[in-house]
């Protein structure tokens, strides 16, 4: 069960686009379409932005975004907003019938 | 709407015990699958276990099986995490979290977590 491999970091001035990659195996990302994407902000729960791969909760701004190929599944955050600022979490099924989360991403807006 | 609240957290010495609860409400309890996932202190996200809608498939991280127990009472609309054998690395916050489906499927809501520390 190794983590999903995320960047530490990405940053985008307001109204750009930014894409948050997340690689796994054949095992997880790559063997099924459920992955899943959540915002976290400091000292709150995580909140669903995308599940499915590609998915939108109802409530989710269609500034977002998901898509995968291959082993790496990717979130777009288009016209980036001060409050998409925060901590972005990918999360996978796996063939255990497992769960497993990327590091982590942290998203400055410049 | 949707709320899950967890309770259950604390200060405890290592090699003890604490069971974890987490009411759910505004929503069929007995109709979805429930998850554990945990935050260690300024760490990321671990997903810990997960539950069907009837309790009778259960699914653990490797790094707790055989000390934590994920369980469930739909008559009470609550999930439990039974954790034994508290170890220092076992300190964050945990969440529950509602499967969007009724099997083992990822999940939407959080609930706002309850702190463990395991300190002597």
């Amino acid at each position: 069960q190794s983590a999903l491999t995320q960047p530490a970091s990405v940053s985008g001035s307001p109204g750009q686009s930014i894409t948050i990659s997340c690689t796994g195996t054949s095992s997880d990302v790559g063997g099924y379409n459920y992955v899943s994407w959540y915002q976290q902000h400091p000292g709150k729960a995580p909140k669903l932005m995308i599940f499915d791969v590609s998915k939108r909760p109802s409530g989710v701004s269609n500034r977002f975004s998901g898509s995968k190929s291959g082993n790496t599944a990717s979130l777009t955050i288009s016209g980036l907003q001060a409050e998409d600022e925060a901590d972005y979490y990918c999360s996978s099924y796996t063939t255990s019938s497992t769960w497993v989360f990327g590091g982590g991403t942290k998203v400055t807006v410049l | 709407q949707v709320q899950l609240v967890e309770s259950g957290g604390g200060v405890v010495q290592p090699g003890r015990s604490l069971r974890l609860s987490c009411a759910a409400s505004g929503f069929t309890f007995s109709g979805y699958g429930m998850h554990w996932v945990r935050q260690a202190p300024g760490k990321g996200l671990e997903w810990v276990a997960v539950i069907s809608y009837d309790g009778s498939n259960k699914y653990y991280a490797d790094s707790v099986k055989g000390r934590f127990t994920i369980s469930r009472d739909n008559s009470k609309n609550t999930l439990y995490l039974q954790i034994n054998s508290l170890r220092v690395e076992d300190t964050a916050v945990y969440y529950c979290a509602k499967g969007i489906y009724g099997g083992n499927s990822p999940f939407d809501y959080w609930g706002q977590g309850t702190l463990v520390t395991v300190s002597s």
